[in-house]
This record gives structure tokens, C-alpha cells and sequence, in this order.
């Protein structure tokens, strides 16, 4: 199975601030990465695809870089909706794997 | 627009069967892919299987002695069935058009 190490597990930030939240792959996963945001009590929302892609009604501040077999998660000028657990999942090959997952706090 | 829809029993004796029900909308199953993934509370999140548009099925296999897919299209329905349920089989489990939309996710509690 594919391995997806992600890190930080947690942050703690400001408004305003930028954050970046990454997941490295155990092996080449070719762009096929997905970055989710989920809040308590709801279903992981898709913000990138195919590693760099904004989803259709997500703000422009969400962005996804690529190098390697890093994959970042990039959030400008924080907002306070933006609290929420961060989730990458590759879509390369089955079994579909997800990182363990980021806890963002803000200040 | 498209919706996905989870629906089954809360509790679940332990040793005992869980069956789930996806119904979707906005979309065909014959046209996607429909996938299950579970969350243990406070936990991440695992990819269970999935039912291809031509009705072919993976699992995954730390599952799959215990997981079955199937599905009937004249009703729009996913269904997965996973038997011999344990206490850590608790958590929340979505249905998802491959990895775009999601369901709202059912909670299932194992305990007697």
C-alpha cells in the first residue's frame, strides 16, 4: 500500500497568516493526490485534485504545489471558517490511502 | 445536482452483520465510480472499496474477507455488507463519487 506521511499534525495560527500543510508519498503517485478540508461533525470537502487543481467554489487562498513525491497545501490570509482537520488522499492506486490528517487551529 | 445518501442501522451487535445503503442522485452508477471509506471517531480515514461503473469491485484487504459491494442501478443504490463487525469497526462511514462528493456519512456504534 501506498504510504501518505503528512505533517504537521497540528497548527496553530493567526488570521491572516499563510499556512502550509504537506504529505509525502511512499512511492510516485503522478499528480493523482486530493487535499480535503473537514469540520466537526461533517464530510471531508474537496478543495484540490490531481494535486494542483482548485475545486469548482473554493476560494482562491486554497492552493496545491507538487515536487516530487512532496505534495504541499498552501492557505493564504487565513480566515476563521478556515479551522478545520486537513486530509491528502492519493488516488494513484487502490487501496486509496489518506494522510493522517492536519488539525488547524487558529489564534 | 449530485447527492450522495447514506443510510442504515446506528447500533450493530458485536459479531453481527452491517449493512449500508448509498443512494445517489445527479449522476449515474453506470457513468461512476461509487467508493465506501469509514472514520473512526477522532480518527482518520480508510479506504474501504469501491463499485467501478461496470460493476466490478475492489476492497480493501485488510477488509476483504469481511466486505462485499454490489449495487442495483434501477434504484440508484450502493450497498455494502461487512460481517463478523468488532467494537473498532465504530465510526462514520460516507459514501463518495470516487474522491469529488461525498455523503453526509452514516454513524455506526458496534456495542451490545
Amino acid at each position: 500500500d501506498i504510504q501518505m506521511t503528512q505533517s504537521p499534525a497540528s497548527l496553530s495560527a493567526s488570521l491572516g497568516e499563510t499556512v502550509t500543510i504537506e504529505c509525502l508519498a511512499s512511492e510516485d503517485i503522478y499528480s493523482n493526490l486530493a487535499w480535503y478540508q473537514q469540520k466537526p461533525g461533517k464530510s471531508p470537502q474537496l478543495l484540490i485534485y490531481d494535486a494542483s487543481s482548485l475545486q469548482d467554489g473554493v476560494p482562491s487562498r486554497f492552493s496545491g504545489s507538487e515536487s516530487g513525491t512532496q505534495y504541499s497545501l498552501e492557505i493564504n490570509s487565513l480566515q476563521s471558517e478556515d479551522a478545520a482537520t486537513y486530509f491528502c488522499q492519493q488516488h494513484h492506486d487502490y487501496p486509496w490511502t489518506f494522510g493522517g490528517g492536519t488539525k488547524l487551529e487558529l489564534k | 445536482q449530485v447527492q450522495l445518501k447514506e443510510s442504515g442501522p446506528g447500533l450493530v451487535q458485536p459479531s453481527q452483520t452491517l449493512s449500508l445503503t448509498c443512494t445517489v442522485s445527479g449522476f449515474s452508477l453506470t457513468s461512476y465510480n461509487v467508493h465506501w471509506v469509514r472514520q473512526p471517531p477522532g480518527k482518520g480515514l480508510e479506504w474501504m472499496g469501491r463499485m467501478r461503473y461496470n460493476g466490478d469491485t475492489s476492497y480493501n484487504s485488510a477488509l476483504k474477507s469481511r466486505l462485499s459491494i454490489s449495487r442495483d442501478t434501477s434504484k440508484n443504490q450502493v450497498f455494502l455488507k461487512m460481517n463478523s463487525l468488532q467494537t473498532d469497526d465504530t465510526g462514520t462511514y460516507y459514501c463518495t463519487r470516487d474522491y469529488d462528493y461525498w455523503g453526509q456519512g452514516v454513524m455506526v456504534t458496534v456495542s451490545s
